[in-house]
């Protein structure tokens, strides 16, 4: 079975600092993935995704992530933390063939420090 | 174009009991699919649902159940409620599923007693 895994329940890093999320993947086959922002009492916003195009991959509000296969990698980076990036971060897998369902990871909390 | 609506936004119920959530998905969105989200758990998918058909189904028991009308909107019903079922409910639409950005609404937040 497809999972993900999330590498830190919780991230802090100085306001202007770089914000750096791990997601690692287990899949057979190349999948569709996907990176997910909850701020608190809210749905999830959808920052970024992957689906076989280009390795790295251009999201809102500055973030970006890379696909790297032999490494079954989607780390999620953004150059300068900001104060309004606080928030929960969700990497997510669509197993191949399995429609709209998403596998998601355990969530990284990101704390940013003035 | 409006978001993603769910009803209610909040919710108490005490155990035993059944409770009906409701989610409106995008205009012209044809997939709902349903997650529970709970802190020990986190997020796991319940069921989709695509022009009013299962399309796939999660790991939960069959007090969990669902379906889809033909505008599209979506209700969830969970019955002979247990304590372990309080959660953050979301609803997520897309236009297919799949590759396609899906849309999450704000969320139920049931509260089981």
């Amino acid at each position: 079975a497809q999972s993900v895994t999330q590498l830190g329940s919780h991230v802090s890093v100085s306001e202007g600092a770089l914000v750096l999320l791990r997601c690692n993947y287990s899949s057979s086959v190349p999948p569709y993935l996907f990176w997910y922002v909850q701020y608190p009492n809210q749905g999830l916003q959808l920052l970024l995704k992957y689906t076989s195009a280009a390795t790295l991959v251009k999201g809102i509000n500055g973030f970006e992530a890379e696909f790297k296969k032999s490494e079954t990698s989607f780390h999620l980076t953004k150059p300068s933390a900001h104060m309004s990036d606080a928030a929960e971060y969700f990497c997510a897998v669509s197993p191949y063939n399995q429609g709209g369902k998403l596998i998601f990871g355990q969530g990284t909390e990101l704390s940013v420090k003035p | 174009k409006a978001g993603v609506t769910q009803t209610p936004r909040y919710l108490i119920k005490t155990r035993g009991q059944q409770v009906t959530l409701s989610c409106s998905p995008i205009s012209g969105h044809r997939s709902v699919s349903w997650y529970q989200q709970t802190p020990g758990q986190g997020l796991q998918f319940l069921f989709e649902y695509f022009s009013e058909t299962q399309r796939n189904k999660g790991n939960f028991p069959g007090r969990f159940s669902g379906r889809q009308f033909s505008n599209s909107r979506s209700e969830m019903n969970v019955s002979t409620l247990e304590l372990g079922d309080s959660a953050l409910y979301l609803c997520a639409s897309s236009s297919r599923g799949v590759t396609d950005t899906q849309y999450f609404g704000p969320g139920t937040r049931l509260t089981v007693l």
